[in-house]
């Protein structure tokens, strides 16, 4: 059973940092890319990230773009999304999701999602 | 970047057809995903590349893709299907980004 289980949310102040973490298992973690999903309170899903099977390709939204960095461990079946210079707009629970298709697409859909964490910035 | 226009809520009783529209430009030529959440639950893939269902998911949920709309269609609606959809597709003129459409509220009368 493919299982994602994210951790590592909480409260921060404004321009504070946290790393969230995704640990996989049920699949072939190192044959999937990967994604971070957020969703704020009351709001839709936003797209933050995404990165190829093999960490070859990676790629941001622009609201996070070099604040975010996402990377994975394939020998760890982990995934982590370090948040930097975070705002109060970056409230939001943070899913881990798996590309539905094998291998490098980043173009497809998310078959398999997480619970998700809170991610809390406020002073 | 993209935009997808979804509206923000769609009505229907018990047994009807609830259909919810998905607009963008030129949308009919990309592959449009459809997910639906729950309250307090994660997003479920109802609906890929267009028409396809992943398994478990109800011959009863369909989609289509033309023009500037794509469109997801619950046939023989059940209280069980309210939720909020979400349609979703892939962004090629903008660095991979992927654009999902603001959410549709579906209330089952």
């Amino acid at each position: 059973e493919v299982q994602l289980v994210e951790s590592g949310g909480g409260l921060v102040k404004p321009g504070g940092s946290l790393r969230l973490s995704c640990a996989a298992s049920g699949f072939t973690f190192s044959s999937y890319s990967m994604n971070w999903v957020r969703q704020a309170p009351g709001k839709g899903l936003e797209w933050v990230s995404s990165i190829s099977s093999s960490s070859s390709y990676i790629y941001y939204a622009d609201s996070v773009k070099g604040r975010f960095t996402i990377s994975r461990d394939n020998a760890k079946n982990s995934l982590y999304l370090q948040m930097n210079s975070l705002r109060a707009e970056d409230t939001a629970v943070y899913y881990c999701a798996r590309d539905a298709r094998p291998g490098s697409t980043l173009r497809g859909h998310f078959d398999y999602w997480g619970q998700g964490t809170l991610v809390t910035v406020s002073s | 970047s993209y935009v997808l226009t979804q509206p923000p809520s769609v009505s229907v009783a018990p047994g009807q057809t609830a259909r919810i529209t998905c607009g963008g430009n030129n949308i009919g030529s990309k592959s449009v995903h459809w997910y639906q959440q729950k309250p307090g639950q994660a997003p479920v893939l109802v609906v890929y590349d267009d028409s396809d269902r992943p398994s478990g998911i109800p011959e009863r949920f369909s989609g289509s893709n033309s023009g500037n709309t794509a469109t997801l269609t619950i046939s023989r609606v059940e209280a069980g299907d309210e939720a909020d959809y979400y349609c979703q597709v892939w962004d090629s003129s903008s660095d991979h980004q992927r654009v999902f459409g603001g959410g549709t509220k579906l209330t089952v009368l």
